[in-house]
């Protein structure tokens, strides 16, 4: 049990579909993250949510849309690929307080394939 | 904004050996600084920090080293064993925005 989950595991789309990608954390944390994982790439940070309302968004294509209805749950909604999108898709959550510094807990990710 | 190096992107081991990973950031303001493992197929899991204001972290096998002023910090592991096998990422922060390495690939070899 990670404390956080994603869902699905597994994702193949066609370039012109639309799906969505879930993220559910049970370690009462308030900040929740995206991040893109390639091949021989550092881990790219996508977007950032503090208490719901987004802190970050690295310049990242709007065929990616993020959503965060509450502190537990986020969502990434994807639409119109592109083949160079496929990757795993990590979610992660921390505890963003003042004064001090918390790690990253990530969920397992979802390997996406766009085809 | 912040850049993180990692080296090496590999690394090979007997088992029983050190292995150690260096990194360098370039923002004099990031405070904190995690490592994770990532085993295949597994997520990315923290095995050690370090906070600004301490120079030297243990854990068992696994220490963590941080120079300030030269902007660099290390892990290291003694005493590998093959379930030490895996990618390695440093991170460092200032506080919402962590910047990962490229990730450094150990094998213990038995």
């Amino acid at each position: 049990e990670t404390g956080v989950t994603q869902t699905p595991r597994h994702l193949v789309m066609g370039m012109t579909n639309k799906k969505s990608l879930k993220c559910e954390q049970h370690l009462g944390h308030n900040a929740m993250y995206w991040y893109k994982q390639s091949a021989k790439k550092p881990l790219e940070l996508m977007f950032v949510y503090s208490l719901e309302e987004r802190v970050e968004n690295n310049s990242v294509p709007s065929r990616f849309s993020p959503e965060c209805p509450n502190s537990s749950h986020l969502f990434l909604h994807l639409h119109t690929l592109q083949p160079e999108d496929s990757a795993l898709y990590l979610c992660a959550s921390r505890p963003d307080r003042a004064g001090g510094n918390s790690p990253l807990h990530f969920g397992n990710g979802t390997r996406l394939t766009v085809t | 904004g912040e850049n993180v190096e990692q080296h090496p992107s590999t690394l090979s081991v007997q088992e029983g050996d050190s292995a150690v990973i260096k990194c360098t950031y370039s923002d004099s303001a990031s405070n904190y600084f995690p490592w994770y493992k990532q085993e295949l197929g597994k997520r990315p899991q923290l095995i050690i920090d370090i906070r600004s204001n301490v120079g030297e972290k243990k854990d068992q096998r696994i220490a963590v080293t941080l120079n300030k002023t030269a902007k660099h910090f290390s892990l290291h592991i003694t005493e590998t064993q093959p379930e030490d096998s895996a990618v390695y990422f440093c991170a460092a922060t200032t506080g919402n925005q962590f910047y990962f390495g490229t990730g450094t690939s150990l094998t213990v070899i038995p």
